[in-house]
């Protein structure tokens, strides 16, 4: 199976803060990443796919980028509706993994 | 715009085989995507568990294969989990979800509400 590990597992900020997580793949899986975003008690939502296409409706201040092992997404301008959990997910191969999750919260 | 809503029993004993359904509304599972099941145990990450595609073709994470059986019912616009000799550690949110067309392996574009399930006697 091929493993995701997110950094970090958590992260204080503030809105308007420029903030950064970065997702490794523990082999390359080309561009077949995608974000999700996932508030408490609610399902994940797609954010991101194909490692920096948006989802119609996700905001320009969401970016993915990356290709490989490696891939970072990045919020240009913290909103207070962006503080939630961040889950990468391969779909490179089956089985389908995710990253652990990064904890974005409000410092 | 294709809804997705989970249904079933949030208790399961012990040993006992754990049931969902996924109810499609707003589009057909006779349709070219890979319908499936994702859980998320308490305060964990998620957990891909497998999907079965419109014309039947099914595949699980090897971790569970031996005991989940997805399936199709097209005359009802479902798709339904079936998890045998459940432990605790199958206590979880269980979403069902739809995979991206024209993707395989895909991301997962539509999600479910999902329901909990405990594992408890």
């Amino acid at each position: 199976d091929i493993q995701m590990t997110q950094s970090p597992s958590s992260l204080s900020a503030s809105v308007g803060d420029r903030v950064t997580i970065t997702c490794r793949a523990s082999q390359g899986i080309s561009k077949y990443l995608a974000w999700l975003q996932q508030k408490p008690g609610r399902p994940p939502k797609s954010l991101i796919y194909d490692a920096s296409t948006l989802q119609s409706g996700v905001p320009s201040r969401f970016t993915g980028s990356g290709y490989g092992t490696d891939f970072t997404l990045t919020i240009s301008s913290l909103q207070p509706e962006d503080f939630a959990t961040y889950y990468c997910q391969h779909y490179y191969t089956y089985p389908i993994t995710f990253g652990q999750g990064t904890r974005l919260e409000i410092k | 715009q294709v809804q997705l809503q989970e249904s079933g029993p949030g208790l399961v004993k012990p040993s006992e085989t754990l049931s969902l359904t996924c109810t499609v509304s707003g589009g057909s599972v006779n349709s070219n995507y890979y319908w499936s099941w994702v859980r998320q145990p308490p305060g964990k990450g998620l957990e891909w568990i497998g999907y079965i595609y419109f014309s039947g073709g099914t595949n699980y994470d090897p971790s569970l294969k031996s005991r989940v059986t997805i399936s199709l019912d097209t005359s009802k616009n479902q798709f339904s989990l079936r998890l045998s000799s459940v432990t605790a550690a199958d206590t979880a949110v269980y979403y069902c979800a739809r995979g991206a067309s024209g993707y395989s392996p895909y991301y997962m574009d539509v999600w479910g509400k999902g329901t909990t399930v405990t594992v408890s006697s």
